[in-house]
C-alpha cells in the first residue's frame, strides 16, 4: 500500500523569501504525485501534479515540485513566499487515478 | 464550471440521528471521491465511484456509513445513527475520464452533539 509522509508539520518563513515543503512517498511502482493548498474553511485546491516524464513540475502562482525516484521524494518549492501563500500543503499519491492518499500536511505561516 | 458542489456546508445532528450529505460533480467528469478529514486523522478515503459504479469502498466504515450515486450529476453520503465520532468535514472531489487529478467542493462540516 502507499504511503506519504511529510515531515515538516510547521514551517514559517518571510515573505519574500524562498520555500520548501518536503514529501516522501512509499509506493512500489511508478506514482502520480499531487500537492493540493488548503486555505482556512476551505476545500483542497490542486497546486500541481507529476505525471511520470520530466521530474521538474510547474504548478499555479510560482509553484513547482521535483519527483525523485532514488529519494522517493516530491518536494515543492517556491522563489519567493507571499503572505497570500499562508495555508496548509498536503502532498498526495494516487497508483492508478483511484483513491488519494494524503500526507498529514505542513502549516506554512509566512512572516511580514 | 461551478466547480464540485456539496451541499449542506454545515450540518449539525443529534446522536443517533441520520444524516444525508449531498455532492455535485463537475459536469462530465467520470469519478467521485468521498473523504473525511479530521484533526486526529487527517484526511481519509472513504469511497468512490466511476460511471456511477462503485469501485473502491475499502475506507468506509462497515456500519452505518453507505454511499450512492443514482445519476451522473449526484452522489450521497447517508450517515445512519450517528455519533460523536462522526464529526468531521467530509469531502467530495470528482475527476475526468483519463485524467488522475481530482477537483474538490468545500466540504460538509457534520458536528454530532
Amino acid at each position: 500500500a502507499q504511503s506519504v509522509t511529510q515531515p515538516d508539520a510547521r514551517v514559517t518563513v518571510s515573505e519574500g523569501a524562498s520555500l520548501q515543503l518536503r514529501c516522501k512517498y512509499s509506493y512500489f511502482g511508478t506514482p502520480y504525485l499531487f500537492w493540493y493548498v488548503q486555505y482556512p474553511r476551505q476545500g483542497l485546491q490542486l497546486l500541481l501534479k507529476y505525471y511520470p516524464g520530466d521530474p521538474v513540475v510547474q504548478g499555479v502562482n510560482g509553484f513547482e515540485a521535483e519527483f525523485s525516484k532514488s529519494n522517493s521524494s516530491f518536494h515543492l518549492r517556491k522563489a519567493s513566499v507571499h503572505w497570500s501563500d499562508w495555508a496548509v500543503y498536503f502532498c498526495a499519491v494516487s497508483p492508478d487515478g483511484g483513491k488519494l492518499t494524503f500526507g498529514d500536511g505542513t502549516v506554512l505561516t509566512v512572516k511580514p | 464550471n461551478a466547480g464540485v458542489i456539496q451541499t449542506p456546508r454545515h450540518k449539525v445532528t443529534g446522536k443517533g440521528q441520520e444524516a444525508t450529505l449531498w455532492c455535485e460533480p463537475i459536469s462530465g467528469h467520470s469519478a467521485v471521491f468521498w473523504y473525511r478529514q479530521t484533526i486526529v486523522q487527517g484526511l481519509e478515503f472513504l469511497t468512490y465511484f466511476r460511471n456511477q459504479a462503485p469501485i473502491d469502498d475499502s475506507g468506509m466504515p462497515k456500519e452505518r456509513f453507505s454511499a450512492q450515486m443514482p445519476n451522473q450529476s449526484h452522489s450521497t453520503l447517508k450517515i445512519q445513527s450517528t455519533q460523536p465520532q462522526d464529526s468531521a468535514v467530509y469531502l467530495c472531489a470528482s475527476s475526468d475520464w483519463g485524467e488522475y487529478e481530482q477537483y474538490f467542493g468545500p466540504g460538509t462540516r457534520l458536528t454530532v452533539l
